[in-house]
């Protein structure tokens, strides 16, 4: 079993839309839940950090759920520009490793 | 901003040859990592290095070796390609600051292709 699972996808959806992406954790003694993005060829970044009492950015909104060891991502008025891979991303000790999941992919059709 | 350098975006090597892939960060990062990212298989780390001349083994070290010399430099070294290497390598560097210990700064990437 990975450490950190998500659903590959593709997600498509119109313009306009709301989205959302689990991701799930096997490590309870997880410490800190972070979302990086990934567009097509290009290097991931850093999306938000992800807080026990959950955080908005904007259109995205992120929360965690340490009962049940999942975090998720929500999209709001989705555009085309948010089409890209979004990875999950946990870490398990003092912060100096990070474990990737595998992403999910969105896709934003007009 | 950070800046995180990788020697070639693209690479053609034969089976058996020896490949070196540099990377270079200049905010004075700490940790440096090298990854594999294959469709389906997502990011896997292959080796990461805490400090000057000091490298563990990540989730899939074999057929790898790295050497840091230097604080801003980390390289990868394929002793002899194999075509299952063939593979998008990406670098990435990271403070120890606490209050940073989600950013990781990745670079271009170097996809390699082993003939």
């Amino acid at each position: 079993r990975k450490e950190v699972e998500q659903d590959p996808g593709p997600f498509n959806v119109p313009e306009g839309a709301t989205v959302a992406f689990n991701c799930t954790y096997s490590n309870s003694a997880s410490q800190s839940f972070f979302w990086y993005r990934q567009d097509c060829r290009k290097e991931p970044k850093l999306l938000m950090s992800v807080y026990s009492s959950g955080n908005e950015d904007g259109r995205f909104t992120a929360q965690l759920n340490r009962a049940s060891q999942y975090i998720s991502l929500l999209i709001r008025d989705s555009k085309l520009s948010d089409s890209a891979t979004y990875l999950c991303v946990v870490t398990f000790d003092a912060g100096n490793m990070l474990t990737f999941g595998g992403g999910t992919r969105l896709m934003v059709k007009p | 901003d950070v800046k995180v350098t990788q020697s070639s975006r693209y690479l053609v090597k034969r089976t058996g040859e020896k490949v070196f892939l540099e990377c270079v960060q200049d905010m004075d990062h700490e940790n440096m990592f090298w990854y594999r990212q294959d469709p389906g298989l997502g990011l896997r780390l292959i080796y990461f290095s805490y400090d000057v001349k000091m490298k563990e083994k990540g989730d899939i070290p074999e057929g790898y070796s790295v050497s840091r010399e230097k604080k801003e430099r980390f390289s990868l070294i394929l002793e002899s390609a194999s075509t299952n290497q063939t593979s998008m390598y990406l670098c990435a560097s990271k403070t120890l600051q606490r209050a940073r210990r989600g950013t990781q700064y990745f670079g271009p990437g170097t996809r390699l292709t082993v003939l």
